[in-house]
């Protein structure tokens, strides 16, 4: 069974700009979790999306958002981007069921530069 | 608040010895679940061991194993026959209460020494 995939690898931008990254979980998985991973902060927990919908959300602004499509695919966006907005983007998926609850698979991660 | 903490920033283990890292955690959570995962240069986030909080059995993993005790919320990861693949972060997770997401620990470099 293929792993978490995300696309692209490695982004490079300059501030005010907006970014685009995207995530495939594993197949029949259906939730798919967002962190961003900075040397300064650790791993930060940004989202969950569920069935389409976003169920959690971390303590990021506005300009980070995402979505789920019918097929669990997600995207995560970022708006007028900042320095400090440089960071591994990784996402996560997991079954979500009441037997394997929170037990989550990471893609490889997208390495975003912000110039 | 879920907190998890890992107090050792970096260690240092022979090929084919023994290390363990630790992790300690606080939490009013009942049922819970806590992970090991490890982030070689690759970047890659690889799952190594988990442990539900219900479960008495501390679990294992091959070479993995871990070191449960609830009561005094500690949670730390042997490694037996170090391997120079083993280098990598390390980093302790919790999941649990309402939301789907992992609170992280800051990590555990591990460099093993040929």
């Amino acid at each position: 069974k293929a792993g978490v995939t995300q696309t692209p690898r490695y982004l490079i931008k300059t501030r005010g700009q907006q970014v685009t990254l995207s995530c495939s979980p594993i197949s029949g998985h259906r939730s798919v979790s967002w962190y961003q991973q900075t040397p300064g902060q650790g791993l930060q927990f940004l989202f969950e999306y569920f069935s389409e919908t976003q169920r959690n959300k971390g303590n990021f602004p506005g300009r980070f958002s995402g979505r789920q499509f019918s097929n669990s695919r997600s995207e995560m966006n970022v708006s007028t981007l900042e320095l400090g907005d440089s960071a591994l983007y990784l996402c996560a998926s997991s079954l979500k069921r009441a037997t394997d609850l929170y037990t989550q698979y990471f893609g490889p991660g997208t390495r975003l530069t912000v110039l | 608040a879920q907190t998890v903490t890992q107090s050792q920033p970096e260690m240092s283990v022979q090929e084919a010895e023994t290390v363990t890292l630790s992790c300690t955690y606080d939490t009013s959570e009942n049922n819970y679940y806590l992970f090991w995962y490890k982030q070689p240069p690759s970047r890659q986030m690889i799952l190594v061991i988990r442990q539900e909080a219900y479960k008495q059995q501390n679990a294992t993993e091959n070479r993995f194993s871990v070191n449960f005790q609830k009561a005094a919320k500690s949670f730390s990861l042997k490694i037996s026959d170090s391997q120079l693949g083993d280098t990598a972060m390390y980093f302790c997770a919790f999941g649990g209460g309402a939301t789907n997401k992992l609170i992280f620990g800051t990590g555990t470099l591990l460099a093993v020494q040929p």
